[in-house]
């Protein structure tokens, strides 16, 4: 029962690139959420998707990040124009359940390492 | 707003010493989950361990166990035995957003296990 897949582990892009990070979440979980961990820091809150659906979008900066989660494939986080602040490392999680449950723990992918040049 | 405190940036234990990470946090809700995520060199987040905020006995799992004291908003997480797999960094974090379960995360504690 494969967990929480992230690809790829590791991006280099130059600035003004464009970074597209792939997460395909554990068999039979349909809620997919995004997290930025920068240096030294916890992991923040990005984006939470049910597929063909953004359910929060509150942690996401407004401008040059989106994300989607399609019916067939797996959960895409894109950062166009990349910038050096992008560096980072973005984790997915999933859960088989999202809404009202407060008790559902998130199963974590290995993350991808961001580094832009 | 939420928030969670993790004061201790590093900690050292012996081996087959118990260690206690201190957590502490600040919420107006009253339905919340606190959890411990693991995370060693490799980069992963593992999950530890779940308490509720109705839980009325402290959570364990295996040599895990959360030290959970809601009139003080802390819920710190006692690892008994230490092994020299344990070292690693350590985050605790709080669910938030209602029907969203988003987690917020403290800044963590990276722990070092001594032969």
């Amino acid at each position: 029962n494969a967990g929480v897949m992230q690809n790829p582990r590791h991006l280099v892009r130059r600035r003004g690139q464009e970074a597209r990070l792939r997460c395909s979440p554990m068999k039979g979980h349909s809620h997919v959420y995004w997290y930025r961990q920068l240096p030294e820091e916890g992991l923040k809150f990005m984006v939470y998707l049910q597929k063909e659906n953004i359910i929060d979008e509150s942690g996401m900066p407004k401008e040059r990040f989106s994300a989607e989660f399609p019916k067939e494939g797996p959960s895409i986080l894109r950062i166009q124009q990349v910038v050096r602040g992008d560096s980072a490392a973005y984790f997915c999680a999933s859960s088989p359940r999202g809404v009202g449950t407060t008790n559902e723990k998130l199963f974590f992918g290995s993350g991808t390492q961001l580094s832009v040049l | 707003a939420q928030k969670i405190t993790q004061t201790q940036p590093g900690m050292f234990v012996q081996e087959k010493e118990a260690v206690t990470l201190d957590c502490t946090y600040d919420t107006s809700d009253q339905s919340y989950g606190l959890f411990w995520y693991k995370q060693p060199s490799s980069g992963e987040m593992i999950f530890l361990i779940y308490q509720g905020s109705y839980d009325e006995q402290n959570a364990t799992e295996g040599r895990y166990s959360l030290n959970f004291q809601k009139a003080r908003k802390s819920a710190n997480l006692v690892i008994s035995a230490s092994q020299l797999g344990d070292s690693a960094m350590y985050f605790c974090a709080m669910n938030y957003g209602g029907a969203t379960n988003k987690l917020i995360f403290g800044t963590g504690t990276l722990l070092a296990v001594q032969p």
